[in-house]
């Protein structure tokens, strides 16, 4: 079964400034996809960006970029430029797209993002 | 296009009463998932299902827990009996077809507090 492990509870930066958040995974598949969610108090989920496994180039949305490292099972967040809309709960997020499984996703335990004015 | 709706999307019950969460699918989408989110965790999976079928159901608790997704209306989960740890915020999401490379659109989710 796979795993997502964020090792950070919570995280804060300063509006403006830069912010990484950290996910390792474990899995032993080798095509699958990686999520960030993003939860804000009002309890919605939003998908932040998406990778693909087999997709070498990082992926990049606007502020948000991740760092990919598929050897390491390493998937991290940056957030450029952060403001104040940013403070929410990050969920990291692992789903198969292989073999004939529900293809659900196993969500981390989350990071709880600041950002300071 | 309406994305994916939930109601009610805050339930309140009292230990030993049932809980009806609904769950209404994009439109033209056919798939639902089912994930719970118990307080400080993230969400864990409790079942998949397809009109009339469910294809996994392998996160859902062996009892007092059930899902139905019938040809007409919205996807229904039922929790009978509920007790205090059941108390959770209950997400749906959905999407068009079946296979890991189709994106999950969640709905807002339904808070449930068990007195």
């Amino acid at each position: 079964a796979q795993t997502v492990t964020q090792s950070q509870p919570e995280m804060s930066v300063q509006e403006a400034e830069t912010v990484t958040l950290s996910c390792t995974y474990d899995t032993s598949e080798s095509d699958y996809y990686l999520f960030w969610y993003k939860q804000p108090p009002s309890r919605q989920m939003i998908l932040v960006i998406r990778q693909e496994a087999y997709k070498q180039q990082n992926a990049t949305e606007n502020r948000f970029s991740v760092n990919f490292q598929k050897a390491a099972k390493s998937f991290s967040l940056k957030i450029s430029d952060s403001q104040l809309g940013d403070a929410a709960m990050y969920f990291c997020a692992y789903r198969s797209v292989i073999g004939a499984g529900s293809y659900q996703l196993t969500f981390g335990k989350g990071t709880k993002l600041s950002v300071i004015p | 296009n309406a994305g994916v709706m939930q109601n009610p999307r805050h339930l309140v019950r009292r230990r030993g009463q049932e809980a009806r969460l609904r769950c209404s699918p994009m439109k033209g989408h056919s798939h639902v998932y089912w994930y719970r989110q118990l307080p400080e965790e993230g969400l864990k999976f409790m079942v998949y299902l397809q009109k009339e079928n469910i294809i996994d159901e392998s996160g859902m608790p062996k009892e007092r827990f059930s899902a139905e997704f019938p040809k007409e209306g919205p996807s229904i989960l039922r929790i009978q009996q509920v007790v205090r740890g059941d108390s959770a915020a209950y997400f749906c999401a959905s999407s068009p077809t079946s296979g890991g490379r189709n994106e999950q659109f969640f709905g807002p989710g339904t808070r449930l507090t068990v007195l």
